[in-house]
């Protein structure tokens, strides 16, 4: 079956432009998370929907990053004025509700900051 | 806040060698436990979990992991490993005290198999 589906794979762009990152999940899955993984930092946790309630923003390093869910489906992360740390792939995991639902990854987007 | 800790951060085995793979992790509470695998050029995947039960889990491609909760730990096992077991693992916890479930991931560890 489908799975979690990524746009683009790669992205490169200069140094204080706006990306915006696409994530489309699993049909049915209500959760959806957002990851990044970077060299010397590993996978760390930036945002999480979950259905209608409000997202757990937690995550995010810094203003300048922001994700919405439209229609409880596919999901946008933006990055403003990005700079070189940003670089990094960006992952998207979705999942059933709930504790005890393991979460399945998608491809991620390369991103490259000149 | 949780972390978790993977041991070794490159492992080199020939085929046919045994692998274990150190994870620990700091939480007090209820944790479910995951392995994930990464091969070149592919997503994370599944390897295995732990939510609750037998503490010893199996997983795909022989690959199997003991929950041990006074050390907190949950170490990757294999007993025979091969060429295509080459791939970077996580480990990552999961608690009940975070609302938003995220995992929480070691750094990594990547395995690389001699054939």
């Amino acid at each position: 079956g489908a799975g979690v589906s990524q746009s683009p794979s790669n992205k490169v762009t200069e140094k204080g432009k706006d990306v915006e990152l696409r994530c489309d999940p699993i049909s049915g899955h209500t959760a959806l998370y957002w990851y990044r993984q970077s060299l010397g930092q590993g996978l760390e946790f930036l945002i999480y929907f979950q259905g209608n309630s409000a997202p757990d923003k937690s995550g995010l390093p810094s203003d300048r990053f922001s994700a919405e869910r439209t229609g409880g489906s596919v999901s946008t992360l933006t990055i403003q004025r990005t700079q070189q740390e940003d670089s990094a792939v960006y992952l998207c995991a979705s999942s059933l509700l709930g504790f005890n639902q393991p979460q399945h990854f998608g491809d991620g987007t390369r991103l490259s900051i000149l | 806040a949780q972390s978790v800790s993977q041991h070794n951060h490159h492992v080199i085995l020939s085929e046919a060698a045994s692998l274990e793979l150190g994870c620990n992790y700091s939480y007090g509470g209820t944790v479910n436990l995951f392995w994930y695998v990464q091969y070149p050029g592919q997503h994370l995947q599944l390897l295995l979990k732990y939510f609750s039960g037998d503490p010893l889990v199996k997983g795909i491609k022989g690959f199997e992991a003991e929950f041990i909760k006074s050390k907190f730990s949950f170490n990757l096992r294999k007993p025979s490993v091969q060429w295509s077991d080459t791939a970077e693992y996580f480990c990552a916890v999961q608690s009940s005290g975070a609302g938003s479930y995220q995992l929480t991931f070691g750094k990594g560890t990547k395995l690389s198999v001699i054939p």
